[in-house]
């Protein structure tokens, strides 16, 4: 498959836990981005790591990468209910195309 | 600014008909992508259009598939004869460069389902 692998596919954890979510992949990558999907809506754009960054945050969203490994991991702290959603990895193949993964599917729960 | 829009939001249909989907791209993004995906998977990406020349189309299936962006605007995705393995939600996204380091906003999707 073209696609990543991200695990866990699936994830339930308690409101103010917080959430790791990993993607492993196979070929050499210029960045890798993460989505989320909220359940029948489209995918919004949560952060891209170039290939030469190891770490990036965004508010409450921390990503890491590992180029030598070819894993990537995003961590939700302190989660939240509106945080339920799928989210998928995406890595550019050279300058043009994004490959998703199969996604990991998160369920806060109150 | 609006998003990017897509028509119909579902269409349910019997297998061997057509169908045809809309997407109008957010204004001045010259990439627009259709993308095809499966319940319980990612995103598979199906063509790119830069303005109004096609990218990638290396895993549409030509033979029943097809899409054009006239004008470098809008789109539409057509499918002829449709098939039960097509059931899936057809996604379109535009960002504003083909660089890869641009994110890309996705519409809502359309859902087929084809009996």
């Amino acid at each position: 498959s073209q696609q990543g692998e991200e695990d866990p596919q699936a994830l339930s954890i308690q409101e103010g836990e917080n959430a790791t979510m990993n993607c492993s992949y196979k070929t050499s990558i210029n960045n890798l981005q993460w989505y989320r999907q909220n359940s029948g809506r489209g995918l919004v754009h949560l952060i891209l790591i170039r290939s030469n960054e190891r770490e990036k945050h965004s508010g409450r969203l921390r990503v890491t990468l590992d180029t030598s490994k070819k894993s990537s991991s995003l961590l939700i702290t302190a989660s939240r209910a509106a945080d339920t959603a799928s989210y998928f990895c995406a890595r550019s193949q050279g300058a043009q195309k994004l490959v998703f993964g199969q996604g990991t599917r998160l369920t806060i729960n109150p | 600014e609006a998003g990017v829009a897509q028509s119909p939001r579902y269409k349910i249909i019997e297998k061997r008909q057509s169908v045809a989907f809309w997407c109008n791209p957010i204004s001045g993004h010259a990439t627009l992508y259709w993308y095809q995906q499966i319940l319980g998977q990612g995103p598979k990406l199906l063509i790119q259009f830069q303005n109004n020349g096609v990218v990638d189309d290396s895993q549409l299936p030509k033979d029943r598939f097809s899409a054009e962006r006239l004008k470098g605007v809008d789109s539409t995705l057509k499918i002829q004869p449709a098939k039960l393995e097509d059931s899936a939600v057809y996604l379109c996204a535009s960002s504003f460069h083909i660089n890869s380091y641009n994110e890309q906003f996705f519409g809502p999707g359309t859902r087929l389902t084809v009996l």
